[in-house]
């Protein structure tokens, strides 16, 4: 199994730019999940879909961060317009059940910088 | 709302225990994750209480309290491998929200 796949691994972008953030799940796993830490504030739940429905997006920052996952296999997290605040790694995790309920296998993650 | 607690940083000698704390308020609590994270790395799963006590998987341990509010993971003979950030994650509400502590930096010395 090839694990949770997140591209880019790395983004260097301008402030003002639209930055699209891709994940595909492990195979067979129903639940994704968005994070973004940073030193500051550590490991935080951005968005997460159960079925492909997104459940409880009230970790999403504010009306330039949107999730998308049109199918099983695949998701984006878009940030527009992006701001050097943004600057943070983002995880993208899946799991076999229901959130919580079963060990979430993060991908690599996406460092990015916003200048 | 949910808060968790955990020190910032620890120290211990190779082949020593140490013990991480975590103390955690959480409404509609259903269980306890601890996560390790290396530097650079993605967080992997250690371990998952849900009842009260000690369960143990080789060199790692977990214990959790649920009257307390209070876990702790073990780590025995510990390895220079060992050093990274150790995440203690709650588990809550009828979806089972994570909500992740800030971590504990192990650094583990010769």
């Amino acid at each position: 199994d090839a694990g949770v796949i997140q591209s880019p691994r790395h983004e260097v972008t301008e402030m003002g730019q639209e930055v699209t953030l891709r994940c595909k799940p492990i195979s067979g796993h129903n639940s994704l999940f968005w994070y973004r830490q940073t030193m500051m504030r550590g490991l935080e739940l951005l968005i997460y879909f159960n079925n492909n429905v997104p459940i409880d997006d009230s970790g999403m920052p504010e009306d330039r961060f949107s999730a998308k996952m049109p199918n099983a296999s695949f998701s984006t997290l878009k940030i527009q317009p992006s701001e050097p605040r943004d600057s943070a790694v983002y995880f993208c995790a899946s799991s076999p059940r229901d959130l919580g309920a079963d060990t979430q296998y993060f991908g690599p993650g996406t460092r990015l910088t916003v200048l | 709302g949910q808060n968790i607690d955990q020190p910032t940083e620890m120290t211990a000698t190779e082949g020593a225990i140490v013990q991480i704390n975590c103390t955690y308020q959480t409404s509609g609590f259903n269980g306890l994750f601890w996560y390790q994270q290396h530097a650079g790395e993605a967080p992997t799963f250690l371990s998952y209480n849900v009842l009260d006590g000690l369960e143990e998987k080789g060199r790692f341990s977990s214990f959790l309290s649920r009257s307390k509010g209070y876990s702790y993971l073990l780590l025995k003979e510990l390895q220079m491998k060992d050093s990274a950030s150790y995440l203690c994650v709650s588990s809550s509400g009828g979806y089972q929200k994570v909500t992740f502590g800030t971590g504990t930096k192990l650094q583990v010395i010769p």
